[in-house]
């Protein structure tokens, strides 16, 4: 499984957008880059997954270069509420029909404040 | 559609007792995982299950930690004897045949404090 680098935290402000990079240099050809995002006390949420160039969904964007060497999620305008922990995985199905154990480093932690 | 349930949400015992925590899965899910967090740490995998079959253990302990998915009912995550370094946060996921890859339901969580 690749390993992944992330900044241990980040900080902005409320309206902000914020991007996180993620470095996974060793990320294999079947590899998906998939964001979770995580609250004190809850389970982690699946934010965007994506394998190349460019994903946007009613949340998030993912920006993949053709490297595919790393990615950023972009979160646009953020408020209070997306204070949370952001993880970068990276893999790809274990066992074809589905299923695949997910690897989580220590994540974002990102501090949004007004 | 009810989400990943668990329960107990908080479970206390003392060192030697046995600890049983239960998952049920999103409607129309096949796949359960079960994870576990320590304080300031990402999730670490743990047993990989389908209806009555363990699919990957390798992240799971291998005394005292067992886990099931029966054919009724609710996945058990057992761990036995335990002790105090077992004390974190056990998350259950669900995902189903189809969809995105990586994609997992989290539920949220028991919570275990081992005395």
């Amino acid at each position: 499984l690749a390993k992944t680098t992330q900044p241990i935290s980040m900080d902005s402000y409320e309206g902000q957008e914020v991007n996180i990079t993620c470095s996974h240099n060793n990320i294999a050809t079947n590899d998906y880059i998939t964001w979770y995002q995580q609250f004190p006390s809850q389970g982690p949420r699946f934010i965007i997954q994506g394998y190349k160039t460019k994903v946007t969904n009613e949340v998030a964007s993912l920006f993949i270069p053709a490297d595919r060497k790393s990615s950023t999620l972009s979160l646009p305008r953020v408020s209070l509420s997306d204070t949370a922990v952001y993880y970068c995985l990276v893999g790809g199905y274990i066992l074809t029909g589905g299923g695949n154990k997910l690897t989580f480093g220590t994540g974002t932690q990102l501090k949004v404040e007004l | 559609n009810a989400g990943v349930m668990q329960n107990p949400r908080h479970l206390v015992r003392r060192r030697g007792q046995e600890a049983r925590l239960r998952c049920s899965p999103m409607k129309g899910h096949s796949h359960v995982y079960w994870y576990r967090q320590l304080p300031e740490e990402g999730l670490k995998f743990m047993v990989y299950l389908q209806k009555e079959n363990i699919i990957d253990e390798s992240g799971m302990p291998k005394e005292r930690f067992s886990a099931e998915f029966p054919k009724e009912g609710p996945s058990i995550l057992r761990i036995q004897q335990v002790v105090r370094g077992d004390s974190a946060a056990y998350f259950c996921a669900s995902s189903p045949n189809q969809g995105a890859a990586n994609e997992q339901f989290f539920g949220p969580g028991t919570r275990l404090t081992v005395l």
